[in-house]
């Protein structure tokens, strides 16, 4: 069975801190990686992709990506209350064209 | 990115009934697809919604069950039928766009209570 894991949290980062987010993947095949910012009653909102090893940066986002290890993160820089939510992470098939398996999501709390 | 509208945004239904939910997209998209969340939980691919062919559901959802139209490159519908209360959730359609990697964009979701 494919999966996606991450630790539910909740995370919790003073203001300006650096908040890491982490993923595993058990799909070998697994080509391309994203992560989701949800907020409370609305839908996952496209924060980062990511399809090669190394580290891809936009803005106050990093993802990093670590296929031997089967290994995904996301950090940000200079966490503000506004980064309040939860983050999924999402996996593509390297199989199924087009199917993300999302991981359970990450509850982060930046507080002031 | 893409536009995506879903209607109704929310909806309260009662048991035994059924739900057609609408998904529009601002532009020509290949691949469409239909998730769940439920309370508390993450996405649940529920199926592949494929244009002028029949839907490519996941294990565990079944068409009887979630029958889905695709008329066209735009537009996608998704029925919950016979609902229980065990069907209360969000559900959510998705379109991929290609970006130099292929990515799947949200709509708004749809708010399903079954009393």
């Amino acid at each position: 069975q494919k999966e996606v894991e991450q630790n539910s949290g909740p995370l919790s980062v003073p203001e300006g801190a650096i908040a890491s987010l982490n993923c595993t993947y058990s799909d070998r095949g697994s080509q391309s990686f994203f992560w989701y910012r949800q907020y409370s009653g609305k839908s996952p909102e496209l924060i980062m992709s990511i399809y090669s090893n190394g580290d891809k940066e936009d803005g106050r986002f990093t993802a990093q990506l670590n296929k031997a290890s089967q290994y995904v993160s996301l950090l940000i820089r200079d966490s503000q209350p506004s980064d309040s939510a939860t983050y999924l992470c999402a996996v593509g098939a390297g199989t199924s064209y087009g199917k993300l398996t999302f991981g359970q999501g990450t509850i982060l709390t930046v507080h002031p | 990115s893409a536009v995506i509208s879903q209607k109704p945004s929310r909806d309260i239904c009662q048991r035994g009934t059924s739900l057609t939910i609408q998904c529009q997209v601002d532009s020509q998209v290949t691949m469409m697809f239909w998730y769940r969340q439920q309370p508390g939980q993450s996405l649940t691919l529920i199926a592949t919604a494929n244009q002028g062919s029949e839907a490519t559901y996941e294990s565990g959802f079944v068409i009887d069950k979630f029958p889905i139209s695709r008329p066209n490159l735009t537009f996608s519908t998704l029925t919950v039928s016979n609902m229980s209360p065990e069907d209360s959730s969000i559900y959510l359609c998705s379109v991929e766009v290609s970006l130099g990697i292929e990515t799947q964009y949200f709509g708004p979701g749809t708010r399903l209570l079954v009393l």
